[in-house]
């Protein structure tokens, strides 16, 4: 199956500060989604992007997919991006999805 | 409100009792999907559904079933749990892309389930 490596698995950032978040997979895919876990365990959509790049207010994602690897940004971060970053991919026609084992971020006030 | 929908939410149970985790959505979408989580692991996927009737083994299925008989409902049923499977469940659904891409994926709120 695809392996999904998320890095760094642990960062501590300074309230304001900016951060990347990587994550490499095994092979081709047609699916990549990063989403963002809380501290109370809730998985949110924050983009779905199995090519180029999105943005969203503070957040914006790339992805290479000849390289393999998509590139999540934060832009100066608040205390509420804390939490785990995960990204999640597929191929298409079929139902099976893999995820990295995450990022966890705190921000510090 | 488009939401996919898991109940129970917190369920301790002991070693050998079956039990059932439901789980709905009411966006019409073709795909759902059942995952586990654990420390240190992340997110690992149970099983799937590309249709109703249609089922499939993610990478862990073990001690788990599935049924799909109507496309917003796929309860995730423990026959006989056992204290490994004491776990964060969460159930997926995933819009289709109309020509069989497998799209963005949205999650339930958890199940948190406590095998003794």
């Amino acid at each position: 199956g695809i392996q999904v490596e998320q890095s760094p698995p642990d960062l501590i950032l300074q309230e304001g500060a900016n951060s990347t978040l990587r994550c490499n997979f095994s092979d081709s895919v047609n699916n990549l989604q990063w989403f963002h876990q809380n501290p109370w365990g809730q998985l949110i959509n924050l983009f779905y992007i199995p090519s180029g790049t999105k943005q969203n207010g503070r957040l914006s994602a790339t992805t290479v997919a000849t390289e393999r690897y998509s590139l999540l940004y934060i832009s100066s971060s608040q205390t509420t991006d804390s939490g785990v970053y995960f990204c999640a991919v597929g191929r298409s026609n079929a139902g099976k999805s893999t995820f990295g084992d995450g990022t966890t971020l705190t921000v510090k006030p | 409100e488009a939401q996919v929908t898991q109940n129970p939410r917190y369920l301790i149970t002991v070693t050998g009792k079956k039990l059932t985790v439901t789980c709905s959505q009411n966006m019409n979408h073709e795909y759902m999907s059942w995952y586990r989580q654990d420390p240190g692991l992340g997110l690992r996927q149970i099983y799937y559904s590309m249709n109703v009737e249609v089922t499939d083994k993610g990478d862990v299925p073990e001690g788990y079933k599935v049924s799909r008989k109507e496309k917003r409902n796929f309860p995730l049923i423990l026959e006989s749990p056992s204290p490994n499977q004491t776990s964060l469940y969460f159930c997926a659904s995933t819009r289709s892309g109309g020509t069989g891409s497998y799209n963005e994926q949205f999650f339930g709120p958890g199940t948190r389930l406590t095998v003794l």
